[in-house]
């Protein structure tokens, strides 16, 4: 069971850069979200969705788009890359978003700006 | 103030120690209360999930929900050097924006 694949793991850009973070699930899961982690911070949600089509903005959006065209993917697409966007981003999916249902979260894609 | 509130650590315990992990929230609204469990360079992965008040137990782990005064916490009896990661508390609710609000997690080291 492969479950939610980030790729890729590790990327440095410099500064202005833009780029694509991908993630892929295999579950059928309806609800997709994407975090990103900071020292101190935990995990702050930046987009989300509910299915394809449908997209949300999360706790900190500013610089980050995302787009949901089909069940599987929901990539997340960084514009002008900054040096406060250095963060570890995850990749979450449940089956339909309710709090009481499991996230299931990819191993991560660590990117540092510079 | 965070809506969420977790002492980083690191707690640093002996093997076969008693664990206590603690998180203290602001928002009353909050109804689930999840502890993700999240090893070096992984994801976090659900370890236990609380409805309301109250405890709930599962073999070595026990989460307790005191919603009077807005602390969750989590006791881990006989841990293990397994058990060495980052606990993230993570309550959420059913209304408005349904995503869980993650406190910051404490990392918590099992000495053999």
């Amino acid at each position: 069971n492969a479950g939610v694949t980030q790729t890729p793991k590790f990327q440095v850009l410099k500064t202005g850069q833009s780029m694509t973070l991908q993630c892929a699930q295999d579950m059928n899961h309806e609800y997709m979200s994407w975090y990103r982690q900071d020292p101190g911070m935990g995990l702050r949600l930046i987009h989300y969705s509910v299915g394809a089509g449908i997209t949300d903005q999360g706790e900190v959006p500013n610089g980050y788009n995302v787009s949901r065209s089909t069940t599987e993917d929901f990539p997340l697409r960084l514009l002008s890359a900054a040096p406060s966007q250095t963060s570890v981003y995850f990749c979450a999916s449940s089956l339909t978003g309710a709090p009481n249902q499991p996230q299931h979260f990819g191993d991560g894609t660590r990117l540092s700006i510079l | 103030q965070k809506e969420v509130e977790q002492d980083p650590g690191p707690l640093s315990v002996p093997e076969g120690a008693i664990v206590s992990l603690n998180c203290t929230y602001s928002n009353s609204a909050f109804q689930y209360f999840m502890w993700y469990r999240q090893y070096s360079r992984k994801g976090p992965e659900l370890l236990m999930y609380t409805y309301s008040s109250g405890n709930k137990e599962d073999g070595r782990f026990t989460a307790q929900v005191d919603k009077s005064s807005k602390y969750i916490s989590l006791f881990i009896r006989d841990s293990q050097p397994s058990d060495s990661a980052t606990y993230l508390c993570a309550p959420g609710r059913d209304t408005g924006r349904r995503a869980l609000t993650f406190g910051s997690g404490t990392r918590l080291q099992v000495q053999p």
